[in-house]
């Protein structure tokens, strides 16, 4: 049982390149959270998925859009990466949706830099 | 607007000494609070969590935390830290009109001198 697997786990990319952040959980969990890490800021929302087949836009989904794959997958994808976009990305994932009790399970992180 | 504050940004404390990392929310619905920390380079992971009954929460590590919903907060206690507890901490709050979302305030770097 790995939890939640992220990759790639550094990633460096120049302006106006595209990248797929992939993000799987091995948990039976239906809901899954994209969110970004920046200093001073915390973590913010940038998309979620309730479950399989539904996306919702978060606190600050510009430049970023997301797949499910199916349950277990949660991809996020930069068309056209920007230097803003610099952060640390955490996948994240629940075991229901409408819940608000039930905890969320988190990644190890992506950390990317656009140059 | 529904938000959560973390007063503190950085707290240092020496080792074996008591500490309190504040934490409070704005709310007009019930809401569901969390503390999670995060180890350098590292996800985040719970710490406790507060969803009804008792104010007083008990969490791993010798961690508690105390909601007052008197005074919208949440703030979380250890009697004598570790060189361990190093660590950024999170807290989060869950609403009950927004099951789908959680909001993390800006987080406090704990640093345990020796």
């Amino acid at each position: 049982n790995a939890g939640v697997t992220q990759t790639p786990k550094f990633q460096v990319l120049k302006t106006g390149q595209s990248m797929t952040l992939q993000c799987a959980q091995d948990m039976n969990h239906n809901s899954m959270y994209w969110y970004r890490q920046d200093p001073g800021m915390g973590l913010r929302l940038i998309y979620y998925s309730a479950s399989e087949g539904t996306t919702d836009k978060g606190e600050v989904p510009n430049g970023y859009n997301v797949s499910r794959l199916n349950k277990r997958e949660f991809s996020l994808r930069l068309e056209s990466a920007a230097p803003s976009q610099t952060s640390v990305y955490f996948c994240a994932s629940r075991i229901t949706s409408g819940r608000p009790t039930d905890t969320q399970y988190f990644g190890p992180g992506t950390r990317l830099t656009v140059l | 607007a529904q938000s959560v504050t973390q007063l503190d940004s950085q707290v240092p404390v020496f080792e074996e000494a008591p500490v309190e990392l504040r934490c409070n929310y704005s709310s007009s619905v019930s809401v569901y609070l969390f503390w999670y920390v995060q180890y350098p380079n590292q996800g985040l992971q719970l710490l406790l969590k507060y969803l009804s009954g008792s104010t007083l929460v008990k969490g791993i590590n010798g961690f508690e935390a105390e909601f007052n919903k008197s005074q919208t907060s949440f703030h979380l206690r250890k009697p004598s830290v570790h060189i361990s507890d190093t660590a950024e901490y999170f807290c989060a709050v869950s609403y009950s009109n927004t099951g789908n979302q959680f909001y993390f305030g800006t987080g406090t770097s704990l640093t345990v001198i020796p």
